[in-house]
Order: structure tokens, then sequence, then C-alpha cells
């Protein structure tokens, strides 16, 4: 299974923006990148998706660099309800039902 | 509001019981999941559901049986089952279960097992 690292947890002050480092160095050529975000006692929720360059929607930045070894989400301007745990997957053949460890972003006012 | 809908939303059940997990989605998907999530732990997949057929069954203990009877609905029956059993279970679905899909989750079965 295509492997994924990004950070345990990470704490940030309202207000700013607040970007999630995923590494995925055996990265597959069809794999796709995609961004879940979980609230406590909550299913995941869809947040972004991409392949490779840029990506933006109402919530979020996804940013992968041409080599896409890694991916960067991007949370402008955070506020206290986004406090949760963010999932970095890959998307491939036999691994699209999978989630990693995650990171836990905890907003401080 | 996620289009699926999990029942009940809490459950406490004895070592000795028998009782089912709900799962209903409005969003003509074909395929569904059951994962279960350990406190402080990541998701883990259960069962896969692809057009009422299981496709994927990750070494599940049989004491957690799982039925499909239809594209919209998706069961989880207990049976015996132990305090380690204690999680929240999470459903979801998807158009296809293929690769870019979307997952639709619902609010999750937190259950505990006295």
């Amino acid at each position: 299974l295509a492997k994924t690292t990004q950070p345990i947890s990470m704490d940030s002050y309202e207000g700013q923006e607040v970007n999630i480092t995923c590494s995925h160095n055996n990265i597959a050529t069809n794999d796709y990148i995609t961004w879940y975000q979980q609230f406590p006692s909550q299913g995941p929720r869809f947040i972004i998706q991409g392949y490779k360059t840029k990506v933006t929607n109402e919530v979020a930045s996804l940013f992968i660099p041409a080599d896409r070894k890694s991916s960067t989400l991007s949370l402008p301007r955070v506020s206290l309800s986004d406090t949760a745990v963010y999932y970095c997957r890959l998307e491939s053949t036999g691994n699209q039902f999978y989630f990693g460890t995650g990171t836990s972003l905890t907003v401080i006012p | 509001e996620t289009g699926v809908t999990q029942t009940p939303r809490h459950l406490v059940m004895g070592m000795t019981n028998k009782k089912s997990l709900k799962c209903e989605q409005h969003l003509g998907h074909n395929a569904m999941y059951w994962y279960k999530q350990s406190a402080k732990k990541p998701l883990e997949l259960m069962f896969v559901y692809s057009l009422e057929e299981r496709v994927e069954n990750n070494s599940v203990p049989s004491r957690f049986s799982p039925e499909c009877p239809n594209s919209s609905h998706l069961f989880l029956h207990l049976h015996t089952l132990q305090p380690e059993d204690s999680a929240l279970y999470l459903c979801a679905s998807s158009p296809e279960g293929q690769v870019g899909e979307k997952l639709f989750f619902g609010s999750g079965t937190q259950l505990s097992v006295l």
C-alpha cells in the first residue's frame, strides 16, 4: 500500500494560515492525492483532491510540486471550528479505502 | 448532512448481547463500507461492498457479520463482542468504489461493550 507521512499534531492561532505537509515518496503515476477532515465523534469529510500543481476550493488549497513526492494542504485564516484531524490519502487501485494516522490540528484562541 | 445515516448514534451492550448497526445512504451509490475507529487510533477498514457483493474483508473477527440487502442499506450484526470492540463504527458510501471517488461518511455509532 502506498504510504503517507504527516505530522502527528499541529497548533495554530486563530486567523493564521495553516499548512500541513504530507510526504508520499513512493507515489505512483496514477495516484490521486486526497485530504479529509474529521471532527471528534464524526465521520471524515472530503476537503480537496488533486493530481498535480495547485487546486483551490472554497475551503482549502492543495499544493503539489512537480515531483509529486509531497503535498501541502493550506487552510486560510483558521478559526476554532477548524480544530480537527486532517488525513492525507493516496488514491490508487487497492488503496482507495485506507486512511493513515492523520494530523491533529488544534486552533488556539 | 452527508446523505449517509447511521442508527443508533450510541449503543451500550453486554458481551452476550446481539445487536445490529444500520446504515442507509440516499446518494444512489453502489459501494458501501464499514470502518472501525478506536479511541486515538486511525480508521480501520472492516468491510467493502460493491453492488451488494462483499469485495473486501480485512480479517475481521466472525463476531462481526455484515449484511448488504441492497445498495442503499448496510448492516453490521454484532454478537458476543469483547470490551476491546468498543469504538466508533463508521459507515461510508461512494459511487462505484473506484479510485478518485469521494467517500461520504455517516456520523457513526459509538459502541460501548461492557
